[in-house]
Order: structure tokens, then C-alpha cells, then sequence
């Protein structure tokens, strides 16, 4: 099975300030079809997941291009350029190349 | 409006069964491959299981594996989860999520419902 590990856990940030998030995976998420099965979530609070980025670097419909996702391999990061308050939440990947499918473990963004 | 949304979750006691279900709208649902993830209170997401759009191919996480059965019924648009001998560790919100293509590799999780709230005793 493929472990999913993410960096930091906690991630305070002042609004208008970068933020960046690490994950890797215990296999390579490179398929041979040439794209890496690598998504990012948040789950703001109360709430559901939201699909964030796909296939390591393809935002998602309705997005803020403030969110960018880069990567291929095994090593990950998603960087948001400035933080709003409306950011504040779980931000977790997931790797979708084989069953079963797992998430990071999650890093929680708050506003300092 | 593309729409999922779950039903099912209660309290049971361990040991006990239970059918989650969950009814997709706005789309058509057997186009897509559907799965179930699961949140325990204050923890991260965990994948539970996934089938295919036609439902000919399902999958589960090793924890699951022989206890959960996941199916669909496509004339109906409606996910299940069959659970059985439930344990205290399976409490949890449990989500279903739709992928964007009919069978696997599911990713891409663009539409999930709110939630139903299983709680073991």
C-alpha cells in the first residue's frame, strides 16, 4: 500500500503571506499514461472535502488561481501565494494511482 | 444541480449491522465511478472503498476488507455500503465521493455529499 506523508502538520500564516505544503509518497504516482494520481483537499471547518487541485498540478473548476499545485514522483507541494482567512482549514493529498487510495495525514492552516 | 447526498447513519451497538446509502442526482450516475470515505472524530480522511461505474469492480481498504460491501443500483441512482460486525473504530462521518471517470483510477473527488454519522457502542 502507498503511504502519503505531509509537512508541516501545522502551518500558522499572516493573511497576504505564501504558504506551501509537502507531500510524498512511499511510491512514485507517475502512471504510464504520463500523469501523476496526486489531489489536494481542503475541508474547511464543518464541512466537506473540497477538491482543490488534481493530477498533481490541475486546479480544479472554481478554484482561486492563488492555488497552484507542482510535483511529479513521489514529492508534492501545493503553494497558495496569499492567504486569505477564508483558507483557514484541513488541507490534505491523496494519491488515486492504486487501490487502496490514501490521504496525508493533513495540515491544519490558521491565520496568525 | 449535481448533487450527492447520504443517509443511513445511526447509533448501533458493536457487533450490529448497517446499510449507508447514498443517492446521486444531477447527473448520470452511471457514468461515474463512485467511492466512500470515512472521517473518525478529530482524525484525517480515509478511503474506504470504490466501484465502477457499472459496478463490476469494487475495492476496499485493507481495514474493511470482508466486513464492508459496497454496490450500487444504477436504475435507482443509489450508492450502498453494507456494514457488518461493526466495531467501535468504525464511528465516523462517512462521505461518498464521485470520481471523474467510470472506472479507476478513482481520483479527482469533485462532488461529495455531507456526510452520514455512524456511531458505534
Amino acid at each position: 500500500d502507498i503511504v502519503m506523508t505531509q509537512s508541516p502538520l501545522s502551518l500558522p500564516v499572516t493573511p497576504g503571506e505564501p504558504a506551501s505544503i509537502s507531500c510524498r509518497s512511499s511510491q512514485s504516482l507517475l502512471h504510464s499514461n504520463g500523469y501523476n494520481y496526486l489531489d489536494w483537499y481542503l475541508q474547511k471547518p464543518g464541512q466537506s472535502p473540497q477538491l482543490l487541485i488534481s493530477l498533481g498540478s490541475n486546479r480544479a473548476s472554481g478554484v482561486s488561481d492563488r492555488f497552484s499545485g507542482s510535483g511529479s514522483g513521489t514529492d508534492f507541494t501545493l503553494r497558495i501565494t496569499r492567504v486569505e482567512a477564508e483558507d483557514v482549514g484541513l488541507y490534505y493529498c491523496m494519491q488515486g494511482l492504486q487501490t487502496p487510495l490514501s490521504f496525508g495525514q493533513g495540515t491544519r492552516l490558521e491565520i496568525k | 444541480e449535481v448533487q450527492l447526498v447520504e443517509s443511513g447513519g445511526r447509533l448501533v451497538q458493536s457487533g450490529g449491522s448497517l446499510r449507508l446509502s447514498c443517492a446521486g442526482s444531477g447527473f448520470t450516475f452511471s457514468h461515474y465511478a463512485l467511492s466512500w470515505v470515512r472521517q473518525a472524530p478529530g482524525k484525517g480522511l480515509e478511503w474506504v472503498s470504490g466501484i465502477s461505474g457499472s459496478g463490476n469492480g469494487a475495492y476496499y481498504a485493507d481495514s474493511v476488507e470482508g466486513r464492508f460491501t459496497i454496490s450500487r443500483a444504477n436504475s435507482e441512482n443509489t450508492l450502498y455500503l453494507q456494514i457488518h460486525s461493526l466495531r467501535v473504530d468504525d464511528t465516523a462521518t462517512y462521505y461518498c465521493a464521485r470520481s471523474p471517470l467510470m472506472g479507476r483510477p478513482f481520483y479527482a473527488f469533485q462532488i461529495w455529499g455531507q456526510g452520514t454519522v455512524v456511531a458505534v457502542s
